[in-house]
């Protein structure tokens, strides 16, 4: 299974919004409902943003949301605020014995 | 509150095993699938593999690069997961995650160094 596709940087003004992009295909990202986005600081563990394709986690602000079109997932940070910098990455179900991953993007608040 | 807490990272020479543990609370653990990832150096992260509740009858499945090689077991009256890696390989040199669900994965441990050298 190959990994899913991300741009590997994006950027933005402090207020507005971002959208990352994550590629897949109809046996992963297409064909099911279980793509999740993960925010990582430096040196810490990945925090769960965004689960089923457009679902926040208790506790994640409402400016993180999600979508999915075809085999494309999307998050969209919206009002950037300087604590979104981090990286970023989309992951898929893929099947009964497979979870797929982005590459990641590096989000950098201007 | 869920806390996820991995351990047994260390150095370890290539073609030897090292067994990784991951201790859950604040949830009921037997009802959860539990997974384990990795981030190499530098890198992005991996998914190794899951471990399936009883209820599916913990199976486990895992990603090609470490099939037989790794086992993943569980054991519910401990809350614990385990990653036993066996043969290890350089590039199985990253920080090894575990954490809760396998369609979603919520809730992950700090992180464990492993490192594969000699």
């Amino acid at each position: 299974q190959s990994a899913l596709t991300q741009a590997p940087s994006a950027s933005g003004s402090p207020g507005q919004s971002v959208t990352i992009s994550c590629t897949g295909t109809s046996s992963d990202v297409g064909g099911y409902n279980y793509v999740s986005w993960y925010q990582q600081y430096p040196g810490k563990a990945p925090k769960l943003v965004i689960s089923e394709v457009n679902k926040r986690p208790s506790g994640v602000p409402d400016r993180f949301s999600g979508s999915k079109s075809g085999n494309t997932a999307s998050l969209t940070v919206s009002g950037l605020q300087p604590e979104d910098e981090a990286d970023y990455y989309c992951s898929s179900f893929a099947g009964s014995n497979n979870l797929i991953f982005g590459g990641g993007t590096k989000l950098t608040v201007l | 509150e869920v806390q996820v807490v991995e351990s047994g990272g260390g150095l370890v020479q290539p073609g030897r095993s090292l067994r990784l543990s991951c201790s859950a609370s604040g949830f009921i653990f037997g009802d959860f699938a539990m997974t384990w990832l990795r981030q190499a150096p530098g890198r992005g992260l991996e998914w190794v593999g899951w471990i399936r509740s009883k209820s599916y009858g913990a199976t486990a499945e895992y990603v090609a690069s470490v099939k037989g090689r790794f086992i993943i077991s569980r054991d519910d009256s401990k809350n614990i997961a385990y990653l036993q890696m066996n043969s290890l390989q350089t590039e199985d040199t990253a920080v090894y995650y575990c954490a809760r669900g396998r369609t979603k994965v919520d809730y992950w441990g700090q992180g464990t160094l492993v490192t594969v050298s000699s």
